[in-house]
């Protein structure tokens, strides 16, 4: 089980559009439509953004959405604010009643 | 309001055992699957384990030989327990509730703040 691979960081202004990659296998991202995305603020708990690769859990906002293409899925985040600035990490389901995370992506709000 | 919230020992010698326990508030624990997962200073998340009511679990294979987790549906909490530990099991560690969300994908919904772990003599 490697971890996913992430940028390390990304940077948009407000009002702009990110996106954030999330590099697997045919093992996970590739085989299962099973990707999940956390936020995360320093100190608090992270949060679960989207999971099944495009679906919002209740009260998320519809600025936060996800894709898949191959072994790669990703994470959109469109009109940027500045509560948007945030580690984020993807999530993989790989098979066998397992998980597998990314490396994690620090976003800033210029 | 669900909330978990992580305890134990901030500081473990090497070669010791790393022992925590998640408390869950608000939800029976005998209801989901509970999971931990840990993140080492300057890396990702990295998944750890599971355990449903039931106590069956399931393990990450880079750690299920140093592995135990447990639980306690009278007190509502479960537990981790890491041995034979060194400075690489330095990490903040979550726990977090593995939810069914249908169409077979199960996710972490709910997580604790965190608890920092550090290993070192």
């Amino acid at each position: 089980q490697s971890a996913l691979t992430q940028p390390a960081s990304v940077s948009g202004s407000p009002g702009q559009s990110i996106t954030i990659s999330c590099t697997g296998t045919s093992s996970d991202v590739g085989s299962y439509n099973f990707v999940s995305w956390y936020q995360h603020h320093p100190g608090k708990a992270p949060q679960l953004i989207i999971y099944e690769g495009t679906e919002r859990p209740s009260g998320v906002s519809h600025r936060f959405s996800g894709s898949k293409s191959g072994n790669t899925a990703s994470l959109t985040i469109s009109g940027l604010q500045a509560e948007d600035e945030a580690d984020y990490s993807c999530c993989s389901y790989a098979g066998s009643s397992t998980w597998v995370f990314g490396g994690g992506t620090r976003l800033t709000v210029l | 309001q669900v909330q978990l919230q992580e305890s134990g020992p901030g500081l473990v010698k090497p070669s010791e055992t790393l022992s925590l326990t998640c408390t869950v508030s608000d939800v029976s624990i005998s209801t989901y699957y509970w999971s931990w997962i840990r993140q080492p200073p300057g890396k990702g998340l990295e998944w750890i384990g599971y355990i449903f009511y039931s106590g069956s679990t399931k393990y990450n294979p880079s750690l299920k030989s140093r592995l135990t987790i447990s639980i306690d549906t009278p007190k509502n909490q479960f537990s981790l327990r890491l041995n034979s530990v060194t400075a690489a099991d330095t990490a903040v560690y979550y726990c977090a509730r593995l939810y069914y969300f249908g169409s077979g994908s199960h996710d972490f919904d709910l997580w604790g703040q965190g608890t920092l772990v550090t290993v070192s003599s």
